[in-house]
């Protein structure tokens, strides 16, 4: 399984845009990048997945370069309601999905 | 539309009491099926998964067992609690099959959760 690393956390301010960047240097061939929002007391819940290059969505943007050694998830012009934490998943469909500790993004005023 | 029903919400149970959590899964079929614990400020721990009626996959051994007596069933139980099996327990569910350009594998659905204590 590609293991991936995020930093623990990471502060902004109200309408400025976010970047968390992940590293899953040993990413094979079929797998996927996914990544995750989970407020306290709630369940993950999905914001965004890709494969190569980039994919938006209404909520997200995610940046994967050439190699796929990395993902970046962009989060344009966060609100307080932004915070959370954030994981990013690396698989093929057919292994299990292991959460990571995320990255806690604290939004302030 | 697909829903997924956890319970119960909250419950405090005794050290050496039995426990049983329940997740249905509607508006699916054949739904791959997850089991994951989450103690305080900690990542989300896989514990069981399933991908058929009675097909289950243990990911850490413990004092904990599951079951799928149905499509869109999956319990969680106990027969003797301890202290480390508190935390915040969340079933969730997602399809094998790949739409384009998604893996739908890999989208997980959650629910509300439950939060167990064990005292």
């Amino acid at each position: 399984l590609a293991k991936t690393t995020q930093p623990i956390s990471m502060d902004s301010y109200e309408g400025q845009e976010v970047n968390i960047t992940c590293s899953h240097n040993n990413i094979a061939t079929n797998d996927y990048i996914t990544w995750y929002q989970q407020f306290p007391s709630q369940g993950p819940r999905f914001i965004i997945q890709g494969y190569k290059t980039k994919v938006t969505n209404e909520v997200a943007s995610l940046f994967i370069p050439a190699d796929r050694k990395s993902s970046t998830l962009s989060l344009p012009r966060v609100s307080l309601s932004d915070t959370a934490v954030y994981y990013c998943l690396v698989g093929d469909g057919y292994s299990t999905l292991t959460f990571g500790k995320g990255t806690m993004l604290l939004v302030s005023p | 539309s697909q829903t997924i029903h956890q319970w119960p919400a909250t419950l405090v149970q005794p050290v050496g009491s039995p426990l049983s959590l329940e997740c249905t899964v509607e508006g699916t079929s054949n739904p791959n099926l997850y089991w994951y614990r989450q103690a305080a400020g900690r990542g989300l721990q896989l514990l069981f998964y399933s991908v058929g009626i009675g097909q289950i996959s243990s990911e850490v051994p413990q004092n904990l067992s599951a079951s799928r007596p149905q499509d869109r069933q999956f319990i969680l139980s106990s027969k003797k609690l301890l202290l480390s099996d508190s935390g915040f327990y969340l079933c969730a569910w997602s399809v094998l099959s790949s739409g384009t350009g998604v893996l739908l594998a890999n989208v997980l659905t959650f629910g509300a959760g439950s939060r167990l204590t064990v005292l």
